[in-house]
């Protein structure tokens, strides 16, 4: 099956600061979801994301997917964005519906 | 506000005693997924149902059931759970592609199972 990577395993950073966090995947996709899962353990949808470019206040996502590679920036760091950070990527299964494989997640700790 | 809804937030259940968790959406998704995420790991796959289609993947034990009643409901049943079936249990819906040109996936907050 498909493979995901995430880097860095764990990050840990001054309150202010930017970071960025990395996703390969080892074949094509259709899909591609960045996730915050918060300590409660929720999910949170941030990017959808299979190509290009998007933006959302202080988090950005880039896929470049002929590179299989996606990344997301987090600028001016905030208490509130520690926490597990989840790449997963999706392929096309049969009646057109799709399978998520989550990559091992980047711990990201914000230190006030 | 359109959402995945799981109940209960916390289960705990008796080593061997069945229990049943619940999910539901007011997106009306076709496809609707379980999850298993134990402690430290990513969370992983155990099913999911594309309209009334069940599908199973080929490591979910027997003893997980799932049950689709309609399309806004999944049911999880474990039938007699060990303690290394302890874990969140998330829930997820997409909407078919012939619907809108998205296969983005929607999570629930989870219920998180302890067995005793």
């Amino acid at each position: 099956g498909i493979q995901v990577e995430q880097s860095p395993p764990d990050l840990i950073l001054q309150e202010g600061a930017n970071s960025t966090l990395r996703c390969n995947f080892s074949d094509s996709v259709n899909n591609l979801q960045w996730f915050h899962q918060n300590p409660w353990g929720q999910l949170i949808n941030l990017f959808y994301i299979p190509s290009g470019t998007k933006q959302n206040g202080r988090l950005s996502a880039t896929t470049v997917a002929t590179e299989r590679y996606s990344l997301l920036y987090i600028s001016s760091s905030q208490t509130t964005d520690s926490g597990v950070y989840f790449c997963a990527v999706g392929r096309w299964f049969n009646f057109g519906n799709e399978k998520l494989t989550f990559g091992t997640g980047t711990r990201l700790t914000i230190i006030p | 506000d359109a959402m995945v809804i799981q109940n209960p937030r916390y289960q705990v259940t008796q080593f061997g005693k069945p229990v049943t968790l619940s999910c539901s959406q007011t997106l009306n998704h076709n496809v609707m997924y379980w999850y298993q995420q134990k402690s430290s790991q990513a969370p992983k796959l155990l099913f999911h149902y594309y309209d009334k289609d069940f599908n199973n993947e080929a490591d979910t034990p027997d003893n997980f059931q799932s049950r689709r009643p309609n399309t806004s409901f999944c049911f999880l049943d474990i039938r007699s759970p060990g303690l290394g079936d302890a874990a969140m249990y998330l829930c997820a819906t997409s909407r078919d592609p012939a619907g809108t040109p998205t296969y983005e996936q929607y999570f629930g907050p989870g219920t998180r199972l302890t067995v005793t």
